[in-house]
C-alpha cells in the first residue's frame, strides 16, 4: 500500500523561528505536491517536485525532494504567523489512474 | 489564476434529506474530484469525473452520487442524508490526471 506519512503532526513555534516538516515514503512517487489549507478552507497548491534531488523555493519555503522520489521536506525560514495550517503533502498512485495519496498532514501554529 | 466554486460553505440538513453540493471551475479542467476531509481520516475521495458524463468511483463512494452534464459543473448527491455524513466536503479540478489539483473553499455539512 502507497502511503505518505508526515512528521511531525503538530508543530507550534515563535515567529520568527525556522522550521522543518517532513513526507516520507516506502514507495517511489513520479511527484509530489505540496498544499497548505487555512482552517475553514480548502487546500491551495504550493508546489509540485518532479526531480530527485529537485529544490524550489517559494520566498521563506523552501521545498526538497530525495534523490530517490521517496521523500520530501518542506523548511520554512523565520515563520511568521500567515503561516499557519495545515501542510499536506501528496503524490498521484502509481498503479497510473486517477487517485492521489495524501498524507495526514502537519498542522503549524505560528506565534507572534 | 484557477477558480474553483462551491455552491454553499455551511449546510444544515436533516436525517433523511436529499443533499445536492454543486461545484464549478473556470479552467476548462477535464478532471474534477470529490472528497471529505474528517478529523483523524485526512482527505478520502468520494467520486472523480475525467470527462462529461464520465465518472468512477473512489474509495468511499456510498452513499453518494455524482453527476457532470457539463464540463465545468461537478454535482455531489447524497441520496438520503444520514449523521455519519457530517463532514467537511472538497471539490477539486486538475488539468491532467491526479496532479496539481485546484480545491474549492470547501462546504461544511451537518446532518442532524
Amino acid at each position: 500500500t502507497q502511503l505518505l506519512e508526515q512528521s511531525p503532526q503538530f508543530l507550534s513555534i515563535q515567529e520568527g523561528e525556522n522550521l522543518t516538516v517532513y513526507c516520507n515514503s516506502s514507495s517511489v512517487f513520479s511527484s509530489l505536491q505540496w498544499y497548505r489549507q487555512e482552517p475553514g478552507e480548502g487546500p491551495v497548491l504550493l508546489v509540485t517536485v518532479v526531480t530527485g534531488g529537485e529544490v524550489k523555493k517559494l520566498k521563506r519555503l523552501t521545498f526538497q525532494f530525495g534523490d530517490a522520489r521517496k521523500d520530501s521536506s518542506l523548511h520554512i525560514t523565520a515563520a511568521q504567523p500567515g503561516d499557519t495550517g495545515l501542510y499536506l503533502c501528496a503524490g498521484p498512485m502509481n498503479t497510473g489512474g486517477f487517485k492521489t495519496i495524501f498524507g495526514a498532514g502537519t498542522r503549524l501554529f505560528v506565534k507572534a | 489564476d484557477v477558480k474553483v466554486t462551491q455552491s454553499s460553505r455551511y449546510l444544515v440538513k436533516r436525517t433523511g434529506e436529499k443533499v445536492f453540493l454543486e461545484c464549478v471551475q473556470d479552467m476548462d479542467h477535464e478532471n474534477m474530484f470529490w472528497y471529505r476531509q474528517d478529523p483523524g481520516l485526512g482527505l478520502r475521495l468520494i467520486y472523480f469525473s475525467y470527462d462529461v458524463k464520465m465518472k468512477e468511483k473512489g474509495d468511499i463512494p456510498e452513499g453518494y452520487s455524482v453527476s457532470r452534464e457539463k464540463k465545468e459543473r461537478f454535482s455531489l448527491i447524497l441520496e438520503s442524508a444520514s449523521t455519519n455524513q457530517t463532514s467537511m466536503y472538497l471539490c477539486a479540478s486538475s488539468l491532467a490526471g491526479p496532479y496539481e489539483q485546484y480545491f474549492g473553499p470547501g462546504t461544511r455539512l451537518t446532518v442532524t
